[in-house]
């Protein structure tokens, strides 16, 4: 079945340090592909999303480029906050809503 | 703005006595997930709605049961809560589509005592 591997955590970084968290899956067909952030005591917030190959995902500084050919997914930044301190999550879906697959998420801290 | 509310944020109750968690949307998405998350793990897929149609996962106890009484509102009934049960527990919707992302609400932090 479809799978999601992410890098172990827990990943921590001084501020304005450069981030990469690594992403691969395991999919048929040509999954959609998110990174999804947990700030504490809190739900899943959409980060980012590519849904076919080469797409670039961006947002707040965030970037993840879908690459078929490696089957990766990996999320950077150029210079993370302490605010970025939180709990990420690669995941992706089939194009039918039937499979929705989590990575088992990369705790992320961030030191002043 | 459109949103996806989960009440109550914090829930406690009693071993063996049956909760009620609530989820409501306003994004009008035909499809309606809940979670179980433990301890920051990846969220756990207890079952979903396409529309009315119930999707139950094949691990999923039959202690928890569903309730969707129209496209906004979607329930999470615990019948017996054990102290295995405690958890977060996260709804979420998505729209049938091209790529399915999910919108998740604040979630609901289930106490057992």
């Amino acid at each position: 079945g479809d799978s999601v591997t992410q890098m172990e955590g827990p990943v921590t970084l001084s501020e304005e340090a450069f981030l990469t968290i690594n992403c691969t899956y395991t999919a048929t067909g040509y999954p959609s592909l998110f990174w999804y952030v947990q700030y504490p005591g809190e739900g899943l917030q959409l980060l980012l999303k590519a849904t076919k190959a080469d797409d670039k995902g961006s947002n707040k500084g965030f970037e993840a480029t879908y690459r078929k050919e490696t089957t990766s997914f990996h999320l950077e930044k150029g210079s993370v906050q302490v605010s970025d301190s939180a709990v990420y999550f690669c995941a992706l879906s089939d194009n039918y809503g039937q499979n929705f697959v989590f990575g088992p998420g990369t705790r992320l801290s961030v030191l002043p | 703005d459109a949103m996806v509310i989960q009440n109550p944020r914090y829930q406690v109750t009693q071993f063996g006595k049956p909760v009620t968690l609530s989820c409501s949307q306003t994004l009008n998405h035909n499809v309606m997930y809940w979670y179980q998350q433990k301890s920051s793990q990846a969220p756990k897929l207890l079952f979903h709605y396409y529309d009315k149609d119930f999707n139950n996962e094949a691990d999923t106890p039959d202690n928890f049961q569903s309730r969707r009484p129209n496209t906004s509102f979607c329930f999470l009934d615990i019948r017996s809560p054990g102290l295995g049960d405690a958890a977060m527990y996260l709804c979420a919707t998505s729209r049938e589509g091209l790529t399915y992302e999910q919108y998740f609400g604040p979630g609901t932090r289930l106490t057992v005592t």
